[in-house]
């Protein structure tokens, strides 16, 4: 009963490295989301999905892409990270009629 | 518990006491709201949701009032416990062009005295 698996929970990453999250869902959701959250804030949506190869923008998209091949997978991008990118990222998924449920986070430092 | 810029608010109450925390929500179009919980280190955990067809729903200890008006939420806890303490946010679904479209709130922290 997996629900919502973020890869990795942790990562550092040199300014200008690349790399990509993986978010996986087996609850068979249309929506997914990924999304930032700083030290003493709110989450911020960076992009999200609401169905298989589908994609749209959310409030802070800038710098990242994202990927929803297969309906289970919605992985984000970062193409060449910077320390503004330091944050802890989650995942979701939902459904139309559901609320959607988050996964751990992953914590992300960009030095 | 509005937010208020890039301080989250905050609420003290006691133990047994009942907490409302408030939200504003931006969008007209919104059609679907939730409130989470978040614990420190952990991803948010879903409370209780209510449709824009609603103004009102009642959970186990929590009950969710939505003004469609003035585009307001409140979560209420009755009898809050030391467990409940945590950072609360609403969120709005976007039912219109946007639709699916999930934004958060500022969040209220929420401390539980004995």
């Amino acid at each position: 009963n997996a629900g919502v698996t973020q890869t990795p929970k942790f990562r550092v990453l040199k300014t200008g490295q690349s790399m990509t999250l993986l978010c996986a869902q087996d609850m068979n959701h249309e929506y997914m989301y990924w999304y930032r959250q700083d030290p003493g804030m709110g989450l911020r949506l960076i992009h999200y999905s609401v169905g298989e190869g589908t994609t749209a923008k959310g409030e802070v998209p800038d710098g990242y892409n994202v990927s929803r091949l297969k309906k289970q997978n919605f992985l984000l991008g970062l193409e060449s990270a910077a320390p503004s990118q330091t944050s802890v990222y989650f995942c979701a998924s939902g459904g139309g009629n559901t609320e959607a449920f988050f996964g751990q986070g992953t914590r992300l430092t960009v030095v | 518990g509005e937010s208020v810029g890039l301080h989250l608010p905050t609420l003290s109450v006691q133990e047994g006491d009942n907490s409302i925390i408030n939200c504003a929500y931006s969008n007209s179009a919104s059609d679907y709201f939730i409130w989470y919980k978040q614990e420190s280190g952990k991803g948010p955990q879903f409370i209780i949701d209510i449709r824009s067809n609603m103004d009102k729903r009642q959970g186990q200890r929590v009950t969710v009032l939505l003004n469609k008006t003035v585009k307001h939420l409140s979560l209420q806890i009755a009898a809050t416990q030391p467990g409940d303490s945590a950072v609360y946010f609403c969120a709005e679904r976007n039912g219109g062009t946007s639709y699916g479209k999930l934004t958060f709130g500022q969040g209220t922290i929420l401390t539980v005295h004995p």
